[in-house]
């Protein structure tokens, strides 16, 4: 399979863990976008990578959270001292940049926050 | 920053029926992206579209840049089509760059 792939698929941690999500982007993909959804919601931005550099970061994304792309290939996504509020579906995109990309989304890592 | 609205925001259909899925808009963008969420979380990407209309078997993209509006229609709707129908634009109404996504519509084909 040479889609976009995100683990863990689901997690479940206590308040105050730390958690720290994977995605593997489709190899020649050289942009890479996290996205958080909660229940009822859309999804929102919260970061995008264009190879190792990450080029944005939505407001939503807390001194807790941290995204890195070390070699702009995987990237990581760390939760430092979850909240609850932190229960969502964290989904990771990935595009060739370009006019008129298309993102290509992974099944998503679900975390609830206990 | 864009603003995105669809509606309606749930739908019941009764399969073989003809289904329509609206979003507006708030600022001027080159392409708008049509998405399909399944139970359990996973998103496809069904169109991105600038201009006129597209069509993959038996789902229609329209969208009008003039207006700020698009529309999905799926013809002959089938249990299978029971998503989530979202439809996205480009935060800064470019063609790169983040998302902001619409709410979704949850569609229900009944047999």
């Amino acid at each position: 399979d040479t889609g976009v792939s995100q683990n863990p698929r689901h997690k479940i941690t206590k308040r105050g863990q730390n958690v720290t999500f994977r995605c593997d982007p489709i190899s020649e993909h050289n942009r890479l976008y996290w996205y958080r959804q909660t229940l009822g919601q859309g999804p929102e931005f919260l970061t995008y990578f264009q190879n190792e550099a990450q080029l944005e970061k939505s407001r939503l994304l807390s001194d807790r959270f941290s995204a890195e792309r070390p070699k702009g290939s995987f990237s990581t996504l760390e939760i430092q001292r979850t909240e609850q509020g932190d229960s969502a579906m964290y989904l990771c995109a990935s595009s060739l940049a370009g006019n008129q990309e298309t993102q290509y989304f992974g099944p998503g890592t679900r975390l609830l926050v206990l | 920053k864009n603003e995105v609205e669809q509606s309606p925001q749930n739908l019941t259909a009764q399969e073989g029926e003809f289904i329509t899925i609206n979003c507006s808009y708030s600022v001027g963008i080159s392409a708008l992206h049509w998405l399909q969420q399944h139970p359990g979380g996973g998103i496809v990407s069904l169109f991105m579209l600038s201009s006129g209309k597209k069509k993959h078997g038996r789902l229609i993209a329209t969208i009008n840049i003039q207006e700020k509006h698009s529309s999905l229609h799926i013809t002959a709707s089938h249990p299978r089509d029971s998503a989530v129908y979202i439809c996205a634009v480009p935060n800064y109404g470019g063609s790169q760059g983040n998302l902001i996504f619409g709410k979704g519509t949850k569609l229900s084909v009944k047999p």
